[in-house]
């Protein structure tokens, strides 16, 4: 396994821009989710995709961001009209392949945002 | 709801010294338990992990943790920490649904010489 990938792993924008970042997730793994972490607390969960099915959303989720697993590999995470308050680490992780018993979720280096 | 609690922010000790630092976690589901590393500017690393079976769990690089379900605690031990080990600790549950992960805030070890 090459583990999982995000990019790009710093982002700098000014506020009311629009961004994307990407998760590549471990090979097989069925299960994809997104966390967001700020500074000096613990990762917070947003999202979560069984295959490309989004089955579960944070009310952190507010209407401004969106998450995409089209083909039920990699994943997108958007973010529209940015403000400073979206500023954190944003953390990618999957788990469980078919017929696994434990499902652990291993997490990707985390894409760092930053509004301006 | 189920939440986890790290009951200090910051934990100081010198090289080779014993260090522990706590979790409490409340659920009224079973559980999985897990710890996680975080070394500056990088993503969460698996430390190590509590399903089911022995109580007492141990990692690679001489952790070690204890699942009490009596006192809901995962606290996590080393008997001898290395400058190395200089790192942010997170401990976290998962019980069922969707197996989303719910974090405590984070214990900030530091090893000084």
């Amino acid at each position: 396994d090459t583990g999982v990938s995000q990019n790009p792993r710093h982002k700098i924008t000014k506020r009311g821009q629009n961004v994307t970042f990407r998760c590549d997730p471990i090979s097989e793994h069925n299960r994809l989710y997104w966390y967001r972490q700020t500074l000096g607390q613990g990762p917070e969960f947003l999202t979560y995709f069984q295959n490309e099915a989004q089955l579960e959303k944070s009310r952190l989720l507010s209407d401004r961001f969106s998450a995409e697993r089209p083909k039920g590999s990699f994943s997108t995470l958007e973010i529209q009209r940015t403000e400073q308050g979206d500023s954190a680490m944003y953390l990618c992780a999957s788990s469980t392949r078919a017929g696994a018993t434990t499902d652990t979720q291993y997490f990707g280096p985390g894409t760092r945002l930053t509004v301006l | 709801a189920q939440s986890v609690t790290q009951l200090d922010s910051q934990v100081p000790v010198f090289e080779e010294a014993p260090v522990e630092l706590r979790c409490n976690y409340s659920s009224s589901v079973s559980v999985y338990l897990f710890w996680y590393v975080q070394y500056p500017n990088q993503g969460l690393q698996l430390l190590l992990k509590y399903l089911s079976g022995s109580t007492l769990v141990e990692s690679i690089n001489g952790f070690e943790a204890e699942f009490n379900k009596s006192q809901t605690s995962f606290h996590l031990r080393k008997p001898s920490v290395h400058i190395s080990d200089t790192a942010e600790y997170f401990c976290a549950v998962n019980s069922g649904g969707y197996n989303k992960l719910i974090f405590g805030a984070g214990t900030r070890l530091a090893v000084h010489p």
